[in-house]
């Protein structure tokens, strides 16, 4: 158990569903990050909160869409997907301020997501 | 631009053998990160240890050593002994000082044959 839940574990969506992944982390950390981890391929970073802040946005498509709302609790909203969007999507969370500080991220098992 | 490269995609060995997973990075900072994580099939990434440029010692924990040799920017995980339970995808992972952002290499399969 690292202190990182994500929920749910497995979602299978339509094209035209709408659905929002949770992240909550028990560790205290003030910095939050979306990754999206496909076959194959490295990690891609997604996202980055950082005192409830959006610090990083990595040209990510406007179907996805993070919500902050608070240093414990993230979300990745999602609507209109892609086949390709099909992915295992991980969260982790870490001590990123003041400068310096330990910032190791640590990660939630992911959600494995399927766009049919 | 950072860039962390695992040559290895996949690799066994039989029970008990040693191992070495290989890491090679870039960066133009003097001042970085660098990070091993262990991807079991459960899916969470789970970090097994962080280096810092400045520190060159080679580290031991337990079954794992890792080392770090700046002069061929190789940061190379060792498991000793390996076991069934070491079986897992691992990762190594790069970052600047003051940066959020992780530089992750894609990842070496390890599958320990029993």
């Amino acid at each position: 158990e690292t202190g990182v839940t994500q929920t749910p574990r497995h979602l299978v969506m339509g094209m035209t569903n709408k659905k929002s992944l949770k992240c909550e982390q028990h560790l205290g950390h003030n910095a939050m990050y979306w990754y999206k981890q496909s076959a194959k391929k490295p990690l891609e970073l997604m996202f980055v909160y950082s005192l409830e802040e959006r610090v990083e946005n990595n040209s990510v498509p406007s179907r996805f869409s993070p919500e902050c709302p608070n240093s414990s609790h993230l979300f990745l909203h999602l609507h209109t997907l892609q086949p390709e969007d099909s992915a295992l999507y991980l969260c982790a969370s870490s001590q990123s301020h003041p400068r310096g500080a330990e910032n190791i991220q640590y990660f939630g098992a992911g959600t494995r997501l399927s766009v049919l | 631009a950072q860039k962390v490269t695992q040559a290895q995609t996949e690799i066994s060995v039989v029970e008990k053998e040693d191992v070495t997973l290989d890491c090679v990075y870039e960066t133009r900072d003097t001042t970085y990160y660098l990070f091993w994580y262990k991807q079991p099939p459960s899916g969470e990434l789970v970090f097994l240890i962080r280096r810092n440029s400045f520190d060159e010692q080679n580290e031991i924990s337990g079954r794992y050593s890792w080392n770090f040799q700046k002069s061929t920017s190789s940061f190379n995980f060792t498991i000793t002994a390996s076991q069934v339970v070491d079986s897992a995808v691992y990762f190594c992972a790069l970052t600047n000082f003051g940066n959020e952002k992780l530089t992750f290499g894609t990842g070496t399969r390890l599958t320990i044959i029993p």
